[in-house]
């Protein structure tokens, strides 16, 4: 009954690769979220998507493509992968009409060799 | 000027003792305030939330905002070594949230 998921945990992948990460959550929420949190611990917001459409996409380079096939899940796709893209991806949801309050999914450690 | 900002710390007190953890940001229009824990190699996980001046307690946490000050504050009182963790302010903006970079709390037995 876990509420957002995300897979893989972990990824361990070549530079110039492509990959990725799924999202599902089951609290029924209108918004899905991806963060990102580098190694400073810094937890910065990618993307928000409300009922399939996208509403924030923060300065994000364009090789992240984030997709909702529906308000349920909310996928990461990552092209050409670079170093810099070593981090700890999140997926977050929330009901923007209660408290906004929003709930993590486990992470998703990515490195890229 | 970052939006939110908080000490990263580490921030040390002595197990009973009350530990105080602040926060500022620079939206003056934010809404709603929140306090998250994240332990390392967790997610974060919300403990407290405020929309209103003053204070809001809840078990041995209180969370404290002023909106003129543009400021927000938790105290957790009894602090445990189990309250060891990273300290998340977030606040509420247009459209999205924003996090500040942590408190990294450590609580000595």
């Amino acid at each position: 009954d876990t509420a957002v998921s995300q897979t893989p945990k972990y990824l361990v992948t070549q530079m110039g690769n492509d990959k990725s990460i799924k999202c599902e959550q089951n609290l029924g929420h209108d918004t899905m979220y991806w963060y990102k949190q580098d190694s400073k611990k810094f937890l910065k917001i990618m993307f928000s998507y409300n009922n399939k459409e996208l509403i924030i996409n923060e300065t994000v380079p364009n090789r992240f493509s984030p997709k909702s096939p529906d308000k349920a899940h909310l996928n990461l796709h990552i092209n050409s992968l670079e170093l810099g893209d070593s981090a700890v991806y999140f997926c977050a949801s929330s009901q923007p009409t209660s408290s906004h309050e929003q709930f993590f999914g486990p992470g998703t450690r990515l490195t890229v060799l | 000027q970052k939006e939110v900002e908080q000490n990263s710390g580490p921030l040390s007190v002595p197990e009973g003792a009350i530990a105080s953890l602040n926060c500022t940001y620079s939206d003056r229009g934010s809404q709603s305030f929140f306090w998250y824990r994240q332990y390392s190699g967790k997610s974060p996980e919300l403990i407290m939330f405020i929309y209103s001046n003053g204070d809001k307690e809840d078990g041995r946490f209180t969370a404290q905002l002023n909106k003129a000050s543009q400021y927000v504050s938790l105290l957790i009182r009894d602090s445990q070594p189990s309250d060891s963790a990273t300290y998340l302010c977030a606040v509420n903006g247009y459209q999205k949230v924003t996090f500040g970079i942590g408190t990294k709390l450590q609580v000595i037995p």
